[in-house]
């Protein structure tokens, strides 16, 4: 079963405007981490933001916020302000943290949003 | 930025050839990862590891092979590469450990990529 859905391929959203970019997730865990990147066309992975599940606040990081609803398990990206060099492929990914050793660690990512940013 | 390096960055080999992909990392970080990223599927886990000589499958592990003697190497081996395993290649890193998902901090790193063409 997909653990980590985006369900939008492709966004685009006028320059200086607020965009949210999906994320719905499946676990059974209490403890879990989620995460968002960025990939250019470049190809680099950009860290961007981080939630715990046990965090009771809404990430934030500059322009970027996550929306964090437990309770539907969704984790959207939400970037204010859009600027050009916004244009890129988000991913939306997710760490359990049951049980002890390996099974913990792995990260588990989704199938990428294309957010184009227009002038 | 997180020091890991992959090698090669680029790489065409033939049907039926073993190919070799070596990640090293300065960051003594627990955890490392390969993903594979191809159109429409996102990244897809290969094999992590969690600790010297300690591995693990992910998703899309058939026809690979990992090994880590060391801390700071985690090798990617196709055993005999098919038109099928064309796809840019990353590895990643992460300090997590146990029980430790919900921890701030722990996102994965990852490294330049390199792009695989099995011909």
């Amino acid at each position: 079963a997909q653990k980590i859905t985006q369900t939008q391929p492709g966004m685009f959203v006028q320059e200086k405007e607020a965009v949210t970019l999906d994320c719905t997730y499946d676990t059974s865990d209490q403890s879990y981490g989620l995460f968002w990147y960025k990939q250019p066309s470049s190809g680099e992975m950009i860290f961007l933001i981080y939630q715990g599940s046990y965090d009771e606040q809404n990430a934030t990081e500059g322009r970027y916020s996550l929306n964090f609803q437990k309770a539907r398990k969704s984790a959207n990206l939400v970037i204010s302000a859009s600027q050009l060099g916004d244009s890129a492929m988000y991913f939306c990914a997710m760490r359990e943290g049951r049980g002890y050793g390996g099974s913990q660690g792995n990260l588990i990512f989704g199938k990428g949003t294309k957010l184009s940013v227009k002038p | 930025d997180a020091g890991i390096t992959q090698s090669p960055r680029h790489k065409v080999t033939e049907t039926g050839t073993p190919v070799t992909l070596r990640c090293h990392q300065t960051e003594n970080h627990r955890y490392m990862y390969w993903y594979r990223q191809d159109p429409g599927h996102g990244l897809r886990l290969i094999h992590y590891s969690y600790g010297v000589k300690d591995t693990d499958k992910g998703e899309v592990s058939d026809g690979y092979s990992v090994s880590r003697s060391k801390t700071e190497d985690f090798l990617l081996t196709l055993e005999s590469a098919t038109s099928s395993q064309t796809s840019v290649y990353f590895c990643a890193i992460s300090e997590v450990g146990i029980l430790e998902a919900t921890r701030p901090n722990t996102e994965a790193f990852f490294g330049q990529g390199t792009r695989l063409t099995v011909v």
